[in-house]
């Protein structure tokens, strides 16, 4: 399936700081979805997104659904050390059926 | 609650031996079943992909195959596993109500 464009590709950031990454595809979406992987493990689901310009927050994270359907965000407040990982984003195509489109992911490293 | 089971974590097998991956899910009915490959660039490719018992979409020729002989279980299979096999092999389920979650991963290295 297509790739999404997900950028950047990596993060060096101290703890604290905020972090913002983000997803664009040159197709129209109907389901974003951002996962998180820690090393040697399998990636876990951060946030489900359903609706154009849907801004939905899990903790110290919020994405949002962007209103042309063809963009997600993904971010990070006040950073701390277990938030390390790579982060990827997933976009379900209207027509698409069962498969998810996934970005290369962004690695995130956080110093304390 | 639905969980997921992947195993074995970790496998090295040699060039040109078979290869059996297993997956199952639990709380759940008629899954759709999935398996990825992940190499060392963090991509997150689709292999397979199954609806129903029996039914088996492949997005990529490959020496791999992939079958569903339960409504939870799903297996990945070569004959003769190459180098380039090496990857990280994940097996995710989702149906209707539920995106795509994923298990923990088998660390595969063929020698």
């Amino acid at each position: 399936g297509q790739q999404l464009n997900q950028s950047p590709q990596s993060m060096f950031i101290q703890e604290g700081e905020d972090v913002s990454m983000n997803c664009t595809s040159s197709s129209i979406f109907n389901t974003w979805l951002w996962y998180k992987q820690d090393p040697g493990e399998g990636p876990v689901l951060l946030i489900a997104l359903y609706k154009a310009g849907e801004l939905t927050s899990n903790g110290r994270l919020t994405a949002q659904f962007g209103i042309t359907r063809k963009d997600s965000f993904l971010n990070i407040s006040a950073s701390i050390p277990s938030d390390v990982g790579i982060y990827f984003c997933a976009g379900q195509r209207t027509n698409s059926g069962y498969a998810l489109n996934f970005g290369k992911g962004t690695s995130l490293l956080v110093t304390p | 609650s639905q969980t997921i089971h992947q195993w074995p974590a970790t496998l090295v097998q040699p060039v040109g031996s078979p290869l059996s991956l297993e997956c199952t899910v639990e709380g759940t009915s008629n899954p759709n079943l999935y398996w990825y490959r992940q190499a060392a660039g963090r991509g997150l490719q689709l292999l397979f992909y199954s609806v129903g018992i029996g039914q088996i979409s492949s997005e990529v020729p490959q020496n791999l195959s992939a079958s569903r002989p339960q409504d939870r279980q799903f297996i990945l299979s070569s004959k003769k596993l190459l180098l380039s096999d090496s990857g990280f092999y994940l097996c995710a389920w989702s149906d209707s109500m539920v995106p795509l979650h994923f298990g923990n991963g088998t660390r595969l290295t063929v020698t």
